[in-house]
């Protein structure tokens, strides 16, 4: 079975300083993963995915994600916060299609960025 | 990328009424669709699977008889809320999934209050 820990309820950040949003995963699996972000009352959207290909993924937006099997990580980090990066972010494993499987998603419980002037 | 659009973006009923819910992905044709739910200040919770032309695979704990599903075309997937409890009240999110790539795309969420 997939699951994903996000290991931090609440980060908070200042404007300009680097984010690092942290990202545990188990999956019997090669496994896809994703990081979502989710403005109040918006829906998802995608920052970046994984799936099998380069570790460092590069996303949206100044983010990107290494991939590290060894420990079973796909922390989320920007350089430099911006104010409008304040959001919810949500790591995300899934299965690969086919065999059985679905390729539904299962979410991690969210991780609430804060970025103060 | 793809768009998927929900409606309606907002809802309150009364208690013991039903409501639906429309999900459509509208530029490509989505052979499974998902319904989700969200708590206030939690994480989305994955209530079934929605197959076109077959029945919805519902999830642990989801009562199929409560949340209807129906996914009639490939554009088009309903959730109905029967009989409806404030504890219902929640934000319902779809996502289509584009059979090419497998991404899947998410609406905008529908708030729904149960009074």
């Amino acid at each position: 079975a997939q699951s994903v820990t996000q290991l931090d309820s609440h980060v908070s950040v200042s404007e300009g300083t680097p984010v690092l949003l942290r990202c545990n995963y188990s999956s019997s699996y090669s496994p896809s993963l994703f990081w979502y972000v989710q403005h109040p009352n918006k829906g998802l959207q995608l920052l970046l995915k994984y799936t099998s290909a380069a570790t460092l993924v590069k996303g949206i937006n100044g983010f990107e994600a290494e991939f590290k099997k060894s420990e079973t990580s796909f922390h989320l980090t920007k350089p430099s916060a911006h104010m409008s990066d304040a959001a919810e972010y949500f790591c995300v494993v899934s299965d690969p299609v086919g065999s059985g499987n679905t390729g539904k998603l299962i979410f991690g419980q969210g991780t609430t960025l804060q970025v103060k002037p | 990328g793809a768009v998927v659009s929900q409606h309606p973006s907002r809802v309150i009923c009364k208690s013991g009424t039903s409501v639906k819910i429309e999900c459509r992905s509208l530029d490509f044709q989505a052979t499974t669709m998902f319904w989700y739910r969200q708590f206030p200040k939690k994480s989305l919770m994955l209530m079934a699977t929605s197959n076109e032309g077959s029945k919805a695979t519902y999830e642990q704990g989801v009562e199929k008889d409560k949340f209807l599903i129906n996914h009639a075309s490939l554009t088009l997937s309903t959730l109905t809320v029967t009989s409806a409890h404030p504890e219902d009240s929640s934000f319902y999110i779809c996502s289509a999934r584009d059979p090419w790539t497998y991404e899947q795309y998410f609406g905008p969420g529908t708030r729904l209050t149960v009074t």
